[in-house]
């Protein structure tokens, strides 16, 4: 048990459905972070929140979208997305958005675009 | 911008010898250095951490890693390898600049043999 469960942990999707992944963390901290992380490559942040409010979005395409609706649950909402987008999507939560703050991750969602 | 540089995509060792994952970094500030170790479909979970303490860091499972400023590295280390210390190793840096994100290597994958 890692403090952060994310669902599904598989996902095969085509590129014209709408879905969503869900990450919820117990730990009582206040901010969460999504990633994406493609072989070969390092891993990518994607969007920052602290304190349920979205403090970094590193120039993702809109057809992610993210949701913070408290600071225990985070949403990826996806939309036409595209095969490039195929890759495990990591939810990591913090005390805070301070960098010397280690992360604690989930074990991912793997997605597939077909 | 802070940076992280693993010098080696793969390692292999034989099971009870030592560990060396090398990992080299550039930082315009005080920086925070951590490892995290993945293991297959599993989440990144924190091996150590250093944010300007003792310089030598212990972690978990016998891992440890010295910061060093005049060689600007903090290699990851172990005496004796486990089977089970099969795993992808990733270097991760975060300073006072681009947000204080966390910068991530590209990673090492050890590899243990009987």
């Amino acid at each position: 048990e890692t403090g952060v469960t994310q669902t599904p942990r598989h996902l095969v999707m085509g590129m014209t459905n709408k879905k969503s992944l869900k990450c919820e963390q117990h730990l009582g901290h206040n901010a969460m972070y999504w990633y994406k992380q493609s072989a070969k490559k390092p891993l990518e942040l994607m969007f920052v929140y602290n304190f349920k409010e979205q403090t970094e979005n590193n120039s993702v395409p809109s057809r992610f979208s993210p949701e913070c609706p408290n600071s225990s649950h985070l949403f990826l909402h996806l939309h036409t997305l595209q095969p490039e987008d195929s890759a495990l999507y990591l939810c990591a939560s913090s005390q805070v958005s301070v960098g010397h703050q280690p992360q604690h991750f989930g074990d991912g969602t793997r997605l597939s675009i077909l | 911008a802070q940076s992280v540089t693993q010098l080696d995509s793969h390692v292999s060792v034989s099971e009870g010898t030592p560990v060396l994952l090398r990992c080299n970094y550039s930082s315009s500030y005080s920086p925070s250095l951590f490892w995290y170790v993945q293991h297959p479909n599993k989440g990144l979970q924190l091996l150590l951490k250093y944010t300007s303490a003792a310089t030598l860091v212990k972690g978990i499972n016998g891992f440890e890693a010295e910061f060093k400023k005049s060689e600007t590295s903090f290699h990851l280390t172990k005496p004796s390898a486990h089977m089970s210390d099969a795993a992808e190793y990733f270097c991760v840096v975060s300073d006072m600049s681009n947000n204080n994100d966390m910068r991530f290597g590209a990673g090492t994958r050890l590899t243990v043999k009987p």
